[in-house]
């Protein structure tokens, strides 16, 4: 079984400033990575993914996230934050392929202020 | 435009009553999922379904039940016996090639 950590709930940051969200996560197999948007009341959109390759990942919205084998994380990051990003961010992560469901962290809160 | 819908997007219903929640897709997608998302909690699998007539349980899956008779819909009924069913519920679906989830709005359910 999979498992992920979001090491913090909330994380406030000054509007046009750099952020850097963690994650980390435990698998005996390898992994595919996700990071996941979700805006007030609304579903979850897809920022980024990882499924192999380049350990560099670049996703909507400005967003990029490294894959850290060794250090099993997928850190997400953002040069400088615009107020329209403030939401919740989940990190996913599923096990080999197929269709099984994502193992989800329980969220980052991020918080961009003027 | 393809797409997840999931209706209504807010249900209130009384307790002891069971509750069916809509899920329907047009991408052509082979698996579907529910997932309820309590506060603080993130996301918690429920039941997902890889092929028409054909799903298992996932992380949470006492209390619910789900059919998968079209490749299209994958509904979610929330029975009585489920102890806590206020919750946002999330369906979503995906190929098996590309392995990420589409997600749809959701569906916001308070039992009274």
């Amino acid at each position: 079984a999979q498992s992920v950590t979001q090491l913090d709930s909330q994380v406030p940051v000054f509007e046009e400033a750099p952020v850097e969200l963690r994650c980390n996560y435990s698998s005996s197999v390898s992994v595919y990575l996700f990071w996941y948007v979700q805006y007030p009341n609304q579903g979850l959109q897809l920022l980024l993914k990882y499924l192999s390759g380049s350990t560099l990942v670049k996703g909507i919205n400005g967003f990029e996230a490294e894959f850290n084998k060794s250090q099993t994380s997928f850190h997400l990051r953002k040069p400088s934050v615009h107020i329209s990003d403030t939401a919740e961010y989940f990190c996913a992560v599923r096990a080999g392929g197929g269709a099984d469901g994502l193992t989800f962290g329980k969220g980052t809160h991020l918080i961009i202020q003027p | 435009d393809g797409g997840i819908t999931q209706s209504p997007k807010y249900l209130f219903r009384k307790e002891g009553q069971n509750v069916t929640l809509s899920c329907e897709q047009n991408l052509n997608h082979d698996a579907m999922y529910w997932y309820r998302q309590d506060p603080g909690q993130g996301l918690r699998l429920i039941y997902y379904s890889q092929i028409v007539n054909d799903f298992q349980k996932g992380d949470i899956a006492e209390g619910y039940s789900v059919s998968r008779e079209k490749k299209e819909s994958f509904p979610l009924t929330v029975t009585s016996a489920q102890k806590n069913p206020t919750a946002f519920y999330l369906c979503a679906s995906s190929t098996r090639a590309y392995n990420e989830q589409f997600f749809g709005p959701g569906t916001r359910l308070t039992v009274l």
